[in-house]
């Protein structure tokens, strides 16, 4: 199946900092992307749609201030949490659309962020 | 998307079938039931899909009844490796949208 990264795998940083995290497809294009985040012991909760040369669509309840959401091509979407603090920490995961595999959905390994 | 309902926890002993039930009595004619798997701090691993025929691969079977209300995932040989939470999703495909993932069940393979 299509393959998808994620970057970097886990992030430590402090409270008040920005971080990027960074998702992409490998080997196929696409448009969409979405991301995910799930607390400890609990189920994987959708937090936007990605789409490429747009704006990102926000589930309700999450600040899209604060979740940055970037599109910029067809391989590559970002996810910045700006002003990270410890209520932010989470395994964040990310998911990637292939037009070309019946719409199916490929999902990256995650990135644990840990704001301190 | 319909919603379904898993049990929250099974155990099953190293070599045996492990069959983990999903209820999803609101499941509408052109959705699709999905199986997905995630092993500890690892990204969903898709298993296998189905409309309503019976549909086997080289990770498990599905089995979905008549009525398309409930299916049932089949690991036919469980090993250690199969520990993980199992996902049941509901999902019109082919239009690429979103899953909403439910609490899922946790199996535990027993040696």
């Amino acid at each position: 199946g299509a393959v998808v990264s994620q970057h970097p795998s886990r992030v430590i940083c402090k409270s008040g900092t920005s971080v990027k995290i960074e998702c992409r497809s490998l080997d196929f294009q696409a448009t969409t992307m979405f991301w995910y985040r799930q607390f400890p012991k609990k189920s994987l909760m959708l937090m936007a749609t990605s789409n490429e040369g747009s704006k990102a669509t926000y589930e309700q309840g999450v600040e899209k201030d604060k979740f940055l959401i970037n599109h910029a091509s067809l391989t590559l979407s970002t996810l910045t949490v700006t002003s990270a603090h410890p209520e932010d920490s989470s395994f964040y995961i990310c998911s990637a659309r292939d037009y070309n595999s019946y719409n199916e959905q490929f999902f990256g390994p995650g990135t644990r962020l840990t704001v301190l | 998307d319909a919603k379904t309902t898993q049990p929250p926890s099974m155990d099953c002993a190293e070599g045996r079938a492990a069959n983990l039930p999903c209820n999803h009595s609101t499941i509408s004619g052109n959705e699709y039931v999905y199986w997905y798997r995630q092993i500890h701090s690892q990204g969903p691993q898709y298993i296998i899909h189905g409309l309503k025929n019976n549909e086997t691969n080289e990770m498990a079977s599905l089995i979905i009844t008549e009525d398309r209300k409930s299916s049932t995932l089949i690991l036919p040989h469980a090993t250690l490796r199969d520990t993980a939470v199992y996902y049941c999703i509901v999902r019109v495909a082919n239009t690429g949208n979103q899953f909403y993932f439910g609490t899922g069940t946790s199996l535990t393979v027993i040696p």
